[in-house]
């Protein structure tokens, strides 16, 4: 069985300051890793996600998350956030058979001017 | 491109009341899969189909829920009777592919379901 743990529930900073939001997982196979946020009043949207290759992923709008195979770790990061950027992140895992996602219980990134 | 579509974006009913959630996938997917998130803990897979065929209805919580997928196109999610512990928000994925379940999973917006 796969699992994913956000222990962060919660994210408060200010804007232009830099942000990790924290992912590990714990899976008996191999494993692909997303990140998927949720903008207030939206739907899901894929954020980035490491099926295979480079360990470092990175998103258009400035985020990017390492794959720790060591440490079961997909940290999610930013060097400066903006206001925008207000919302909930989710971490989530498949095995390499693109089954069913397994998600984390969300972080919810607070960010204030 | 129209993206995934879920119909009602709410619904408030009341206990021991059916109700039945629909999902539109993109057009072309195979895979369409249900995920619910109740009282802010995590999301949580229910079922997923290829096609029209359920090839792991695992999460399904029990026998109040029926999901379908007729003709392989959109899906409906029954719930009756409904009961408290059911309210929280249902999501909608579909995803290209055969049946491995294909590649990355495009979300709809969801269906808050309330039961009072």
């Amino acid at each position: 069985a796969q699992s994913v743990t956000q222990l962060d529930s919660q994210v408060p900073v200010f804007e232009e300051a830099p942000v990790e939001l924290r992912c590990n997982y714990s899976s008996s196979v191999s494993v692909y890793l997303f990140w998927y946020v949720q903008y207030p009043n939206q739907g899901l949207q894929l954020l980035l996600k490491y099926l295979s290759g480079s360990t470092l992923v990175e998103s258009i709008n400035g985020f990017e998350a390492e794959f720790n195979k060591s440490q079961t770790s997909f940290h999610l990061r930013k060097p400066s956030v903006h206001i925008s950027d207000t919302a909930e992140y989710f971490c989530a895992v498949t095995n390499t058979g693109f089954q069913k996602l397994v998600f984390g219980t969300g972080t919810r990134l607070l960010v204030s001017p | 491109e129209a993206g995934v579509t879920q119909f009602p974006s709410h619904s408030v009913i009341e206990k021991g009341q059916t109700v039945t959630l629909r999902c539109d996938p993109i057009s072309g997917h195979d895979n369409l899969y249900w995920y619910r998130r109740v009282m802010g803990k995590e999301i949580k897979f229910l079922l997923h189909f290829v096609k029209e065929s359920k090839q792991d209805e695992s999460g399904m919580p029990n026998n109040r829920f029926l999901a379908e997928r007729t003709g392989g196109t959109y899906s409906t999610l029954k719930v009756q009777p409904a009961e408290l512990e059911d309210s929280g928000v249902y999501f909608c994925a579909s995803s290209q592919g055969g049946g491995r379940g294909g590649t990355e999973a495009f979300f709809g917006q969801g269906t808050r379901l309330t039961v009072v």
